[in-house]
């Protein structure tokens, strides 16, 4: 069964760095892309942005243009979403969803990582 | 401010019907991209509930449906359950944008 598993919680400091990790199981990694999507607490859902592991192509939100990089590994089969220069309002629950190529859609989503930034 | 517009809310008794609208534009559901919708139950992760505006995935109780009409889509849950209790989000895609795009999240409350 397809499965999304991502990394644990993460507490970081103003204008740190962040990666936070999606290992899949149960399918060809590389027949479908990734996208990440955040939720601020209490909040409704951002879409920040998509990557195919087939050829690495990427976009990304404009708001996260500069701050932000997707990147896979077929070798493990994980997808990594890399938030710079973090400030207090991305404190959020990171989640990646798998997205059936050529449909802008997530068909299975992970459980989510929090990112919390606070001095 | 969401590019999708929802309304923050609905309530409906066990047994009843109800709808929750989706409001786009000409760069987005008018422009005939497909809308999505996720049940997000409390304290879990999004789950897709409808696809391609009106289809189910595996496991969805016929229960759910969805339609779209110009620059709209509707999510009806008939039937109501207790367990139907959740954040319902729209999702489409907008052109002008480049990029996925989300409604603001409907609480769905069963009295």
């Amino acid at each position: 069964q397809v499965q999304l598993v991502q990394s644990g919680a993460e507490v970081k400091k103003p204008g740190a760095s962040v990666k936070v990790s999606c290992k899949a199981s149960g399918y060809t990694f590389t027949s479908f892309s990734f996208t990440w999507v955040r939720q601020a607490p209490g909040q409704g859902l951002e879409w920040m942005g998509w990557i195919s592991p087939y050829n690495d192509r990427t976009n990304y939100a404009q708001k996260f243009q500069g701050r932000v990089t997707m990147t896979t590994d077929t070798s493990t089969e994980t997808a990594y979403m890399e938030l710079r220069s973090l400030r207090s309002d991305d404190t959020a629950v990171y989640y990646c969803a798998r997205v059936v190529t050529g449909y802008y859609r997530g068909d299975y989503w992970g459980q989510g990582t929090l990112v919390t930034v606070s001095s | 401010q969401s590019v999708l517009t929802q309304p923050p809310s609905v309530s409906g008794a066990p047994g009843q019907r109800v709808t929750i609208s989706c409001t786009g534009s000409s760069s987005n559901i008018g422009a005939a991209y497909d809308v999505h919708w996720y049940q997000q139950l409390p304290g879990a992760a999004p789950k897709l509930l409808i696809y391609g505006n009106d289809n189910r995935p595996s496991g969805v109780p016929d229960r759910f449906s969805g339609s779209k009409s110009g620059t709209s889509a509707s999510l009806a849950i008939t039937g109501l359950q207790a367990e139907d209790e959740a954040d319902y989000y729209c999702q489409s895609y907008d052109s002008s944008l480049s990029a996925w795009v989300f409604g603001g999240g409907t609480k769905l409350t069963v009295l």
